[in-house]
């Protein structure tokens, strides 16, 4: 069945840089985009951007155009977000999560998450 | 882009009751493309239940259903179980995605 392992939780210092990994299982990586979602405490649901299956196509929602990075390593079948000029909002818990084959950006599968605390 | 309100916040209801939860769009949402998450607990996948506004996903029991189109969605779950005390998103899938603020259901 179609599993997620996402690296565990960091605590990072304003200013810094984290990147988190994704690493997926039980369907053909490289066939589906993956999108990352996070979470604020307390908050609802915030949608990031999404990586196709080849690796060539970014969509990065508009808040986070020039601060986040999406890549792919498909051999490991693993994906990356990558987040720098950390604040303290940025403090959530941040979701992997497969978009689906049927040509839409639906998201059919998520992983469990990594927390993310931003804190001097 | 599309603004997703969802009402209401929160649902007090006991086991084996209906459930019924609203999601409201600013704008249509194009093709019906609404969808419903369940998040159980923190630390834990969201899960999809609901797509295309009434479509459920693969191994969701049957007493999940949506209905609604345009910008007015509803889920209903017909009789709570124990495991769907939880809380539950909307989104809207046309780009950009968006998700409801969400709706908790706890025990009365």
């Amino acid at each position: 069945q179609v599993q997620f392992v996402q690296s565990g939780a960091e605590v990072k210092k304003p200013g810094a840089s984290v990147k988190v990994s994704c690493k997926a299982s039980g369907y053909t990586f490289s066939s589906y985009s993956m999108h990352w979602v996070r979470q604020a405490p307390g908050q609802s649901l915030e949608w990031m951007g999404c990586i196709n299956g080849d690796n060539i196509k970014t969509e990065y929602s508009q808040k986070f155009q020039g601060s986040v990075t999406f890549t792919r390593d498909t051999s490991a079948n693993t994906a990356y977000m990558e987040l720098s000029s950390l604040g303290p909002e940025d403090t959530a818990v941040y979701y992997c999560a497969r978009g689906s084959a049927s040509g839409s950006w639906l998201i059919d599968y998520w992983g469990p998450g990594t927390l993310i605390t931003v804190s001097s | 882009e599309i603004v997703l309100t969802q009402s209401p916040g929160t649902l007090s209801l006991s086991p084996g009751e209906r459930a019924t939860l609203s999601c409201r769009a600013s704008q249509s949402v194009s093709r019906n493309y609404l969808a419903w998450y369940q998040l159980q607990k923190p630390g834990q996948a969201p899960r999809l239940l609901i797509y295309g506004a009434s479509t459920r996903a693969t191994g969701i029991p049957d007493r999940f259903s949506g209905s609604g189109s345009g910008t007015d969605f509803t889920l209903t779950i017909t009789r709570l179980e124990p495991e769907d005390f939880a809380v539950y998103y909307c989104q809207q899938y046309a780009a950009p995605l968006t998700f409801g603020g969400g709706t908790k259901v706890e025990i009365k």
